[in-house]
């Protein structure tokens, strides 16, 4: 079974310009869930999307937002973007009950010029 | 508010030691408490994960226990291998997210 994909694996932006990321989960999974990691900050969670919905948020600014389609395939955005956006994005999936135990992706290295 | 902490923030080790990273907890209402290996620039592995209700888990060389009562969790790295050499987090999920510690540095030297 495939793992948790991400595209791309690179990015470079300048300030102000807008971004998209995607997260194809495991097959069969339901939930995805998103994670900046920086520096400086560590791990923190984003957001999370189940069945289209989001079901929870994280502490970050409303530039940061992300939906999830049917297939479960999500995608973030983050928009006029900041220096201190620059970070690696990590989805993460969780099958549908059971554990929670969350399978990660590549992540996505965001940097912001 | 949930905060995890990871002792020692960096380890080096000769090839063969037996290792114990540490994590702790402030919230004991964890439903779960995963950990995960990262190497550098990579995204996270998961190694183990500990129900609330266990006690303990094994795989291979790396067995990982959990205290709820006492908010602590650790991860026993047995005959260390250069491989091994990576960050190391622990995580705990509680109602809702993961919540990270700030993870151990491990290096692993022949």
């Amino acid at each position: 079974k495939a793992g948790v994909t991400q595209t791309p694996r690179y990015l470079i932006k300048t300030r102000g310009q807008q971004v998209t990321l995607s997260c194809s989960p495991i097959s069969g999974h339901r939930s995805v869930s998103w994670y900046q990691q920086t520096p400086g900050q560590g791990l923190q969670f984003l957001f999370e999307y189940f069945s289209e919905t989001q079901r929870n948020k994280g502490n970050f600014p409303g530039r940061f937002s992300g939906r999830q389609f049917s297939n479960s395939r999500s995608e973030m955005n983050v928009s006029t973007l900041e220096l201190g956006d620059s970070a690696l994005y990590l989805c993460a999936s969780t099958p549908w009950g059971g554990s929670n135990e969350q399978f990660f992706g590549p992540g996505t290295r965001l940097t912001v010029l | 508010k949930q905060e995890v902490t990871q002792i020692p923030a960096a380890l080096s080790v000769p090839e063969g030691e037996n290792l114990v990273l540490n994590c702790s907890f402030t919230d004991s209402a964890i439903y779960n408490l995963q950990w995960f290996r990262q190497d550098p620039g990579k995204g996270l592995t998961s190694l183990l994960l500990i129900q609330s209700s266990q006690r303990e888990q094994t795989s291979g060389r790396l067995n990982a226990s959990l205290d709820k009562s006492s908010g602590r969790s650790t991860l026993y790295i047995a005959a260390s291998q250069p491989g091994d050499s990576a960050t190391y987090l622990c995580a705990t999920y509680n109602t809702d997210k993961l919540i990270f510690g700030t993870g151990t540095r491990l290096q692993v030297f022949p």
